[in-house]
């Protein structure tokens, strides 16, 4: 089974906190993906990973980084945490569109984070 | 760009009734397709998808879903639904431009909700 790993299920942080959100996936799939879901709104694209230290902005990266140093591992990073970011984290990871027809995602359970 | 629209936030349905769950896309390449379900605090689940060839997919839990390339929809579709199914259904769409890693661009979701 595919299984695709987010290091919290809850956070909570204060205001102005760098905070770092972990996803690790067992696959070996090349791309890898952060998503917000908010109420309402649906599953938004923050960033996205095709490969080992490439990253690409997706619909909402402002306020937010990423880092992919190794294939298995794609971390979010907020770099000054603010209320707006209080929101559910999906990480996910596929198999790259040339490789194989199948361009399924998998989803971790995701991470709620609370900025207070 | 690619776009969808799930056309209702909530849908009530009696026990073992019939369901459909509408989507719509607009997209100017050719699209994959995909409905993911989400239980109560936990991340999404492919339900079944849409690459190529037969436009009726069946799916896991007795779901299908209907490609129809001329109306633009991808509507899920349950004959009898069970209290189980109650969760969030999300419609997703991926170009199929090939290669790299552009994400899903998911609809804003519907929640199901199964009435006794």
């Amino acid at each position: 089974d595919v299984k695709v790993t987010q290091s919290s299920r809850y956070l909570v942080k204060r205001t102005g906190e760098k905070v770092f959100l972990e996803c690790v996936q067992d696959m070996d799939h090349e791309n890898m993906f952060w998503y917000r879901q908010d109420p309402g709104l649906g599953l938004r694209l923050i960033y996205f990973s095709y490969d080992v230290k490439m990253k690409e902005k997706g619909d909402i990266p402002e306020g937010y980084s990423v880092s992919r140093e190794k294939k298995e591992r794609f971390s979010l990073i907020l770099e000054s945490a603010s209320t707006n970011q209080t929101s559910m984290y999906l990480c996910a990871s596929s198999l790259i569109r040339a490789r194989l027809m199948n361009t399924e995602a998998f989803f971790g359970q995701g991470t709620r984070l609370t900025v207070v | 760009a690619q776009s969808v629209t799930q056309l209702d936030s909530q849908v009530p349905v009696f026990e073992e009734a019939p369901v459909e769950l509408r989507c719509n896309y607009s997209s100017s390449v050719s699209v994959y397709l995909f409905w993911y379900v989400q239980y109560p605090n936990q991340g999404l689940q492919l339900l079944l998808k849409y690459l190529s060839g037969s436009t009726l997919v069946k799916g896991i839990n007795g779901f299908e879903a209907e490609f129809n390339k001329s109306q633009t929809s991808f509507h899920l579709r349950k004959p009898s639904v069970h209290i189980s199914d109650t969760a969030e259904y999300f419609c997703a769409v991926s170009e199929g431009s090939g290669g790299g890693a552009d994400g899903l661009t998911f609809g804003k979701g519907t929640h199901l909700i199964i009435q006794p």
